[in-house]
């Protein structure tokens, strides 16, 4: 069966600083892998997905992620935190199941300080 | 193009009452699946419909049903409420709902059971 574990629920970075999150999967099929973004009151925004391909894959807002098959990783990575990039994230993985159906990580609360 | 609306945004609702909850795709979409979002459990993969078809449910159980109808407008209904029930629902829409899509979120419904 598939699952997702995020290390740290909170992460708390000064702007301008390395933001990384962790992500590690278990699928019993070759991963299909995104990172979700949630912003207060809103709903989850598509950060950068993992299918097939080059392994280090990039997103929106200057965010990237490195598929890692031996580690079984799909760590989030962003060189330099803004005050915006303050949310909580999700990383999800597919199930092997047709369709749209997605499990998900705990979530990560990222904040950042001037 | 309109986003994913949820209606409505707030409910309030009683133990043993029911609830219908609403859900607008972004125009052209065909599938539509429904998460669950508790502080405790996280997000969870309640059901996602396609043309009209439910193809894939998650570990729930019988009290939370869903249909969708063919305008891809869908429904999810909850019966005889418990307070666990009180959640965050979010409804994704997809294109053609293939497993390696973007999902597209609405803000969601957020419902207590009191």
């Amino acid at each position: 069966a598939q699952s997702v574990t995020q290390l740290g629920s909170h992460v708390s970075v000064s702007e301008g600083a390395l933001v990384l999150l962790r992500c590690n999967y278990s699928s019993s099929v070759p991963p299909y892998l995104f990172w979700y973004v949630q912003y207060p009151n809103q709903g989850l925004q598509l950060l950068l997905k993992y299918t097939t391909g080059a392994t280090l894959v990039k997103g929106i807002n200057g965010f990237e992620a490195e598929f890692k098959k031996s580690e079984t990783s799909f760590h989030l990575t962003k060189p330099s935190a803004h005050m915006s990039d303050a949310a909580e994230y999700f990383c999800a993985v597919s199930t092997n199941q047709a369709g749209t159906a997605l499990i998900f990580g705990k979530g990560t609360t990222l904040s950042v300080s001037s | 193009k309109a986003g994913v609306t949820q209606t409505p945004r707030y409910l309030i609702k009683t133990r043993g009452q029911q609830v219908t909850l609403s859900c607008s795709p972004i125009s052209g979409h065909r599938s539509v699946s429904w998460y669950q979002q508790t502080p405790g459990q996280g997000l969870q993969f309640l059901f996602e419909y396609f043309s009209e078809t439910q193809r894939n449910k998650g570990n729930f159980p019988g009290r939370f049903s869903g249909r969708q109808f063919s305008n891809s407008r869908s429904e999810m209904n909850v019966s005889t409420l418990e307070l666990g029930d009180s959640a965050l629902y979010l409804c994704a829409s997809s294109s053609q709902g293939q497993i390696n899509e973007k999902l597209f979120f609405g803000s969601g419904t957020q419902l207590s059971v009191l």
